[in-house]
């Protein structure tokens, strides 16, 4: 298998525009995972799905902030209107049942927000 | 809501000595515990983790680490480094209340310096 696949690994915007991350989880994985990484809060839980049913949202930082699951194949995290203070590396994770949370990273999308 | 801390934030290390990075965590149900590390520009990889059982756990690239209940930790062992291994080490817990998986909850990393 491929491994998760993010998509784009660098992206640079202006504020106030719209930005959207993509997801591909490992085939057969039930759980889809968004973390961010900043150096001043380290590595923090999103939003996660099972079955690509939104079950935990508390991470999101705002209502800026939206994530979908269309399909058991792909995730979108969108930030709209971007801000400066957005500016991270997107990590998206797939765990498969069953396995007691062992989780699958992708690569990162190292976001920039100018 | 558990916690972890990473006492280290960087550890700098001479090649072939050995190295123990340090991880503690809070949590007032049983954890999972893991270790990752990230290369420069990459994503995290799993090294090793602790389901159940045994509290020795062995990963790869020849690293091991062992889960203490009584102490909450949860301290990771190289007997003799390699200059590949620099990089980041995270510490990483997880709750698993049979409804499901759960988010993992990440130590701030450790960065491993290693010294020719």
């Amino acid at each position: 298998d491929a491994g998760v696949i993010q998509s784009p690994r660098h992206e640079v915007t202006e504020m106030g525009q719209e930005v959207t991350l993509r997801c591909k989880p490992i085939s057969g994985h039930d759980y889809l995972f968004w973390y961010r990484q900043t150096m001043m809060r380290g590595l923090e839980l999103l939003i996660y799905f099972n079955n690509n049913v939104p079950i935990d949202d508390s991470g999101m930082p705002e209502d800026r902030f939206s994530a979908k699951m269309p399909n058991a194949s792909f995730s979108t995290l969108k930030i709209q209107p971007s801000e400066p203070r957005d500016s991270a590396v997107y990590f998206c994770a797939s765990s498969p049942e069953g396995t007691k949370n062992i989780q699958y990273f992708g690569a990162g999308t190292r976001l920039s927000v100018l | 809501a558990q916690s972890v801390t990473q006492l280290d934030s960087q550890v700098p290390v001479f090649e072939e000595a050995p190295v123990e990075l340090r991880c503690n965590y809070s949590s007032s149900v049983s954890v999972y515990l893991f270790w990752y590390v990230q290369y420069p520009n990459q994503g995290l990889q799993l090294l090793l983790k602790y389901l159940s059982g045994s509290t020795l756990v062995k990963g790869i690239n020849g690293f091991e680490a062992e889960f203490n209940k009584s102490q909450t930790s949860f301290h990771l062992r190289k007997p003799s480094v390699h200059i590949s291994d620099t990089a980041e080490y995270f510490c990483a817990v997880s709750t698993y209340s049979g409804g499901g998986a759960d988010g993992l909850t990440f130590g701030k990393g450790t960065h491993l310096i290693i010294q020719p």
